[in-house]
């Protein structure tokens, strides 16, 4: 596609239910960028992908979030026994560096998650 | 721990006026600097910079980073009512430890309004 597109867009949850959300990277883009954004903040890092390989996972808050890309393009976040503090929107950017420098990194439009 | 912070937090400006967007920072291992403006969607990219001194300019909008002091300035003449966004900075660091690149930490945001 022409961008970074992510799905859904919107998500309302109950507590303790699993979320996945999806991330397709713009076309041949090796690094993927996982970010959550409050209201009023900047975007906040989670993990990053290097092709299919999770090089910094450093920004997950706790071990109810986890990231995969198995095969190096999409990519799903997932978010075990939601929280109400989970709310927030999760953007997901991408760009063509891989372990260079990153340049220009392409936001997708975000899933908008809320937890009931 | 890698921090940036923007100011003003908030700018209200009418057409025509010239405004000044400061980004101050705090990292480790610094790589480079990014400009991002947010309107009600996904943060698009205005300027990178990696080296002091030295300015990049787009139209009415221009940056310049000062590595010894540690800021950056985005400059916008004869600003528009389209103008009108959040702009966030954002740091590229070298994680503590890793060898990955990318990962971008991002300060709070200016939101800029700009009435006709």
């Amino acid at each position: 596609g022409a961008g970074v597109s992510q799905s859904p867009r919107y998500k309302v949850t109950k507590r303790g239910q699993d979320v996945a959300l999806r991330c397709d990277p713009i076309s041949g883009h090796v690094s993927l960028y996982w970010y959550r954004q409050a209201l009023g903040q900047g975007p906040e890092f989670l993990t990053y992908f290097n092709y299919e390989a999770q090089q910094d996972k450093s920004g997950l808050p706790n071990d109810r979030f986890s990231a995969e890309r198995p095969e190096g393009s999409i990519s799903t976040l997932t978010i075990q026994r939601t929280e109400q503090r989970d709310s927030a929107m999760y953007r997901c950017a991408s760009s063509s560096s891989g372990r260079r420098l990153s340049g220009e990194q392409f936001f997708g439009p975000g899933t908008r998650l809320t937890v009931l | 721990e890698d921090k940036v912070v923007q100011s003003p937090l908030s700018l209200v400006v009418h057409e025509g006026d010239t405004v000044t967007l400061n980004c101050s920072y705090e990292v480790t291992n610094f790589r480079s600097l990014l400009w991002y403006k947010q309107e009600k969607k996904a943060p698009t990219f205005l300027f990178m910079l990696t080296s002091s001194g030295i300015e990049k300019k787009s139209g009415r909008l221009s940056s310049i980073l000062d590595k010894k002091e540690l800021f950056s300035i985005l400059n916008i003449t004869a600003t528009q009512t389209g103008d009108s966004a959040v702009y966030l900075c954002a740091v590229e660091a070298l994680p503590a430890g890793g060898t990955s690149y990318g990962k971008l930490t991002f300060g709070q945001g200016t939101i800029l309004t700009v009435h006709p």
